[in-house]
Order: structure tokens, then C-alpha cells, then sequence
């Protein structure tokens, strides 16, 4: 039971390049969420889906694009990576219905120099 | 004012301790409350879902006060394993509608040492 997978763990970048990081989630859930962690500022939202061909803007969406392919994917997309980019990044699924419970892919490490 | 407000600790008790942390929020619409954890370097995962009445879960308890817009959460015996970030986290429906969205405090540092 995979849950929610991110692509890739890691990455380092350069200030300018440009790179999608992936999630798939095989739940069957409907919304799908991208936040960003940095030290002492908890988990911010970047982009959210709340079903499939829909996206809408969270807390801190500039310098950042997301497509959500279908159903199981929701990538999100840096243009021009700059250093206030360096950050852990993390998606996140939930079901329909009531409950607002949701459900974390492992992350991944990005570091912009 | 954050929306969601926790002392950030760090908190370092030994096993088989108490331990309590603390969660304010500000918006008054907030109407679903959890308290995720989240390990070093790893994702947040959900440890219990906060209800009006209060609820227990073996060793954990979380409380919620919606007049004074307060959640908290007791550790009884704590353990080794019970090292992590507490993170307290909202629902605020915007408009009737809210897309699950959630919003989450800092988080706060536990650490138990033998």
C-alpha cells in the first residue's frame, strides 16, 4: 500500500533552473495538497486540487505552477528556482466526504544555490 | 497573529513523565481540530483527531475549548518514542466551503531522555 509517493527525495538546483516535483497518490482521493516546511514557520500551503482539473492558490503560491494530471497526479512545477525556494516540500491527499484528515507523501529535500 | 499558535519548546522530560503542550487559534470558523506528529526528516502523520468533548487515546489526550479557542494535548508515561514535533492543525471553512483546507501551527519539540 503505496499511499502518497513523491519524486524525487532530494534535489539540488541551481538559481534560474527550472523542475517538476512529482506525487501520485493510489487512495482514490479526490483532493490533493502542496505545502512547503521551513524552520520555525510549520507547513505552509502552495497549490491545492480539490478535485480533478481544478487547482486554486494556498497561502504561498508565487514562483510556483501545478498540474493536476489526472486523478492520482498533482505536480508541482518551479520556473526559475531562486534560493527562498531551498525548503522540504511535501503532498498531501485527502478523500471526499467530511473528514479532513490528510495523508503525507514522505517529501522532498530541495536545496536552490 | 498566526492563525494557529503553539510554544515551540523544545520540551525535555524523562520517561515515564507527563507532559502537556498548547494550541491556540484565532479564527472563530475553525471547526475541525488534530494533532499530527511528525519525526525527524519524515512527513506528519496524523495522531488524533481533537473532538468538543474530549477524547483519549491509550496514553494520549487531546481537549478542545471552543469558547477560549484552545486545544491541547496530554502525553501520559511518556516514552522514548514519543520524540517528535506535535503539530496542532485547524480546518477554517472560508464562505461554507473549505476544500479541506488546514492550517498548521509551528509545531512543538519533544524530547524524552531515559
Amino acid at each position: 500500500n503505496a499511499g502518497v509517493t513523491q519524486t524525487p527525495k532530494f534535489q539540488v538546483l541551481k538559481t534560474g533552473q527550472s523542475m517538476t516535483l512529482q506525487c501520485a497518490q493510489d487512495m482514490n482521493h479526490n483532493s490533493m495538497y502542496w505545502y512547503r516546511q521551513d524552520p520555525g514557520m510549520g507547513l505552509r500551503l502552495i497549490y491545492y486540487s480539490a478535485s480533478e482539473g481544478t487547482t486554486d492558490k494556498g497561502e504561498v503560491p508565487n514562483g510556483y505552477n501545478v498540474s493536476r494530471l489526472n486523478k492520482r497526479e498533482f505536480s508541482l512545477r518551479l520556473e526559475s528556482a531562486a534560493p527562498s525556494q531551498t525548503s522540504v516540500y511535501f503532498c498531501a491527499s485527502r478523500p471526499s466526504g467530511t473528514g479532513y484528515i490528510q495523508y503525507f507523501g514522505a517529501g522532498t529535500r530541495l536545496s536552490v544555490l | 497573529r498566526k492563525e494557529v499558535e503553539q510554544d515551540p519548546g523544545p520540551f525535555n522530560v524523562p520517561e515515564g513523565a507527563t507532559v502537556a503542550f498548547n494550541c491556540t487559534y484565532s479564527n472563530s470558523a475553525s471547526q475541525s481540530f488534530f494533532w499530527y506528529r511528525q519525526d525527524c526528516r519524515k512527513e506528519p502523520k496524523l495522531l488524533m483527531s481533537v473532538y468538543s468533548s474530549g477524547n483519549e487515546d491509550g496514553r494520549f489526550t487531546a481537549q478542545l475549548n471552543r469558547a477560549s479557542q484552545y486545544i491541547s494535548l496530554l502525553i501520559r508515561d511518556s516514552k522514548l518514542s514519543d520524540s517528535a514535533t506535535y503539530l496542532c492543525v485547524v480546518n477554517i471553512h472560508a464562505g461554507g466551503t473549505s476544500y479541506g483546507k488546514l492550517t498548521f501551527g509551528q509545531g512543538t519539540i519533544l524530547t524524552v531522555h531515559p
